[in-house]
Order: structure tokens, then C-alpha cells, then sequence
């Protein structure tokens, strides 16, 4: 049982490239998230998904797209990065409304 | 918008001393959770509290609740060095399924 595992674990990108973060939950968990963590701001939420088919955006979606492949897997896309996405991304899930969340081991992301 | 906000930021203390971390939040909600971050790590659940009144214990760590005044306490009884690390505190609303964190609190443990 992996729990929330994410690829990959460290990045670097120049300014103008495009990537895409991998998620993948097996606790049949309906609800993912995507959050990015910098230096004094805590984690920011910037899309999730709360069912298979459903993606919505959070506090900072500008600059990120999302795509619920299928129950297991959430991924977060960045079309053409910018230095201000340099961050820790966190992805998590949880199986019910509001229930805790369990969260991935995290990618570093510098983008130059 | 909801703001959660945590304080102390930044917290020292010595091994066998006691402190709280509180956590405050501006809009109704009858969730609230506590993380702990290790240095380069990710965040591991700690306590989910779900009512007025709530109080959950895990060894030197105690958690409450009260949705009224909308605080939460982390209470660190008899700090040992295995404790240092940052603890977020999250609130989630009553409709919706988003959740909002605090800035955290960085807990350092000194022998």
C-alpha cells in the first residue's frame, strides 16, 4: 500500500517550459488536491478534484491545469513556467467531505 | 476569504518546558486539523477535531477546539527533542471541500 505517490521529485525548468506533475492515491480515495507550499505562506491549494470528472479551482490556479485521469490519478500541468512557480508541490487525497488528508512525499520544482 | 492564522511562527524552547500554539480562524467551521511537517518532508495527520469541545491527546501533544471563540490549542507537555518540527494547523468549511491551512509554527526543541 504506497499511499499518495508523486513524480517527480525534483525538477528544474527554464522559463517558458511546460511540464506536468504526476499523482497517483490507492485508497480509493474520491477527492484530490493539489497544493504548493513556499517559505512563510503554508500551503496554498491551487485545483482539486472532488470526484472522478470534476476538477475545481482553489486559491491559486493561475498559471496550472489539472486533469483527473481516472479515479486514481491527478495531475498538475504547467504550460509555460514562470520563476514564481518555483515551489514544493504537495499532492493529498481523502476518501470522504472534509475527512483529513493524506499527502504525497512532494516535488521541487526551480524554475530559472 | 477564509484566513487561518497560527501563532507563535517561530517557537524555541527547552527540552522538559511546556507552550501552546494557537490557531485562529475567521469563518465558521466545525473541522479543524493539525499536521506535522518534518524539514524536507511532507505533512503527516496529527489530530482531526470535529466538534465544540473537542480535545484529542497523542503522547505530549493535546488538541482542542472551540468553535465559538474559533481556536484551536496545540498544547506541548514536557517538550523532548523529537518534537521539533513544523505543526500546521487546517480548517475546512461546513459546505464545500476545500481546505485552508495556517502559515505554520516552527517548533524548535533545545537539550
Amino acid at each position: 500500500n504506497a499511499g499518495v505517490t508523486q513524480t517527480p521529485k525534483f525538477q528544474v525548468l527554464k522559463t517558458g517550459q511546460s511540464m506536468t506533475l504526476q499523482c497517483a492515491q490507492d485508497m480509493n480515495h474520491n477527492s484530490m488536491y493539489w497544493y504548493r507550499q513556499d517559505p512563510g505562506m503554508g500551503l496554498r491549494l491551487i485545483y482539486y478534484s472532488a470526484s472522478e470528472g470534476t476538477t475545481d479551482k482553489g486559491e491559486v490556479p493561475n498559471g496550472y491545469n489539472v486533469s483527473r485521469l481516472n479515479k486514481r490519478e491527478f495531475s498538475l500541468r504547467l504550460e509555460s513556467a514562470a520563476p514564481s512557480q518555483t515551489s514544493v508541490y504537495f499532492c493529498a487525497s481523502n476518501d470522504r467531505l472534509r475527512e483529513t488528508q493524506y499527502f504525497g512525499p512532494g516535488t521541487r520544482l526551480l524554475v530559472l | 476569504e477564509l484566513k487561518v492564522e497560527q501563532n507563535p511562527l517561530f517557537l524555541s524552547m527547552q527540552e522538559g518546558k511546556n507552550y501552546t500554539i494557537y490557531c485562529n480562524y475567521s469563518t465558521t467551521s466545525d473541522r479543524l486539523y493539525w499536521y506535522r511537517q518534518d524539514p524536507g518532508k511532507s505533512l503527516e495527520s496529527l489530530f482531526v477535531l470535529l466538534s465544540n469541545g473537542a480535545v484529542k491527546q497523542e503522547g505530549r501533544l493535546m488538541a482542542s477546539l472551540d468553535t465559538k471563540a474559533r481556536l484551536s490549542t496545540l498544547h506541548i507537555t514536557a517538550a523532548v527533542h523529537d518534537l521539533s518540527a513544523t505543526y500546521f494547523c487546517a480548517v475546512s468549511l461546513l459546505t464545500g471541500n476545500q481546505f485552508y491551512f495556517g502559515t505554520g509554527t516552527s517548533l524548535t526543541v533545545i537539550p
